[in-house]
């Protein structure tokens, strides 16, 4: 089966500017959490999404913001873009979310970077 | 490729040794482990699971130890091999909440 698919690669933005990331999760899996990925904070948890609905929240400032859609697919937003907010993000589905049963499957990232 | 860690422990070993990779996790609370293993310009992979009421579960080529006592987890690769060049991360689950991630270990294989 397909795994868990994030577009685009690769993307870089200037200060100020805003920017979406989409997530395509696995067939079936109804979860997606979003982590934030940098070289000295590791693995930083955004968000999470079940059903359409935000389950959990990572303490990160209001910039940023998700949504997920009735067919699973999810998309991030940051907003005001700074230079901070270069990172990797990435996509993790599973079934029933919050890392039970295997935890999650994880995407290959949006590698983002702000100018 | 990506660049995952700059400043990340590393461990260097030698092709065909055994290595272990350690990990200290903080919530006493939680019931759930894993082993995920990143590769450059890849997101983390699961490797092995382990729950609070097991001390050990073997994989293939993998063994993660968990000592609940003093909130450790080691992951031990047999004879590891070049393709074993990776970042691993432990995981862990406090609850129903989302997993909380280790900093990483690079780990460097020698040919």
């Amino acid at each position: 089966k397909a795994g868990v698919t994030q577009t685009p690669r690769y993307l870089i933005k200037t200060r100020g500017q805003q920017v979406t990331l989409s997530c395509s999760p696995i067939s079936g899996h109804r979860s997606v959490s979003w982590y934030q990925q940098t070289p000295g904070q590791g693995l930083q948890f955004l968000f999470e999404y079940f059903s359409e609905t935000q389950r959990n929240k990572g303490n990160f400032p209001g910039r940023f913001s998700g949504r997920q859609f009735s067919n699973s697919r999810s998309e991030m937003n940051v907003s005001t873009l700074e230079l901070g907010d270069s990172a990797l993000y990435l996509c993790a589905s599973s079934f029933s979310g919050t890392g039970g049963a295997r935890g999650y499957t994880f995407g290959s990232g949006t590698r983002l970077t702000v100018v | 490729g990506e660049s995952v860690g700059l400043h990340l422990p590393t461990l260097s070993v030698q092709e065909g040794d055994n290595s272990i990779i350690n990990c200290a996790y903080s919530n006493s609370a939680s019931d759930y482990f894993i082993w995920y293993k990143q590769e450059s310009g890849k997101g983390p992979q699961f490797i092995i699971d382990i729950r609070s009421n097991m001390d050990k579960r073997q994989g293939q080529r993998v063994t993660v130890l968990l000592n609940k006592t003093v909130k450790h987890l080691s992951l031990q690769i047999a004879a590891t091999q070049p393709g074993d060049s990776a970042v691993y991360f432990c995981a862990e689950n406090p609850g129903n909440t989302p997993l909380v991630f280790g900093k990483g270990t690079r780990l460097s294989v020698i040919a």
